[in-house]
């Protein structure tokens, strides 16, 4: 099993430019999570899909911020316009609903730098 | 709504020596209960989970850890730890028929020699 497959590993980028986040849950799980984890803010769940279908999105900070999951094997985490403030490490989690009560499996994460 | 609090936000220990790592929750339902470890640079790894049964979990890497409904409390313990325990321990909850897991703020746990 590969795990949680999160790219790029690390990104920097301009104040004002688009960045795409990309994760491939582990192969079989039905729910995928998106995090972002700061010194002042610790781990925030940003928003959780359920067979591809976002059920929880309120932790997304604002309009700037989509995400979407077109099949089972890949979601997107876009931000756009980025913002200094947007500076973080993304985390994807995935999980099965129907095994292991629904224990999260993290990705290695992408280290996102807005300048 | 459920919360967790990690008492301790830094826990300096020599090798070898025993370490306890403190976690409380609050929820009004039941819930089920983790220990992630985060190594830098890393994602969050599963080191245990409580999910039913006998209340004392055992992990990885030598960890257990301990339910206390009345207390509300699943600290993580290991009896002698190694340099290579030197990571951030993070408790989280989750309500057990949802899907949304509730972070503490972590532990750095720092294992000198």
């Amino acid at each position: 099993d590969a795990g949680v497959i999160q790219s790029p590993r690390h990104e920097v980028t301009e104040m004002g430019q688009e960045v795409t986040l990309r994760c491939k849950p582990i192969s079989g799980h039905n729910s995928l999570f998106w995090y972002r984890q700061t010194m002042m803010r610790g781990l925030e769940l940003l928003i959780y899909f359920n067979n591809n279908v976002p059920i929880d999105d309120s932790g997304m900070p604002e309009d700037r911020f989509s995400a979407k999951m077109p099949n089972a094997s890949f979601s997107t985490l876009k931000i756009q316009p980025s913002e200094p403030r947007d500076s973080a490490v993304y985390f994807c989690a995935s999980s099965s609903i129907h095994r292991g009560a629904n224990v999260q499996y993290f990705g290695a994460g992408t280290r996102l730098s807005v300048l | 709504a459920q919360s967790v609090t990690q008492l301790d936000s830094q826990v300096p220990v020599f090798e070898e020596a025993p370490v306890e790592l403190r976690c409380n929750y609050s929820s009004s339902v039941s819930v089920y209960l983790f220990w992630y470890v985060q190594y830098p640079n890393q994602g969050l790894q599963l080191l245990l989970k409580y999910l039913s049964g006998s209340t004392l979990v055992k992990g990885i890497n030598g960890f257990e850890a301990e339910f206390n409904k009345s207390q509300t409390s699943f600290h993580l313990r290991k009896p002698s730890v190694h340099i290579s325990d030197t990571a951030e321990y993070f408790c989280a909850v989750r309500e057990t028929s949802g899907s949304r897991l509730t972070f503490g703020e972590g532990t750095q746990l720092t294992v000198n020699p």
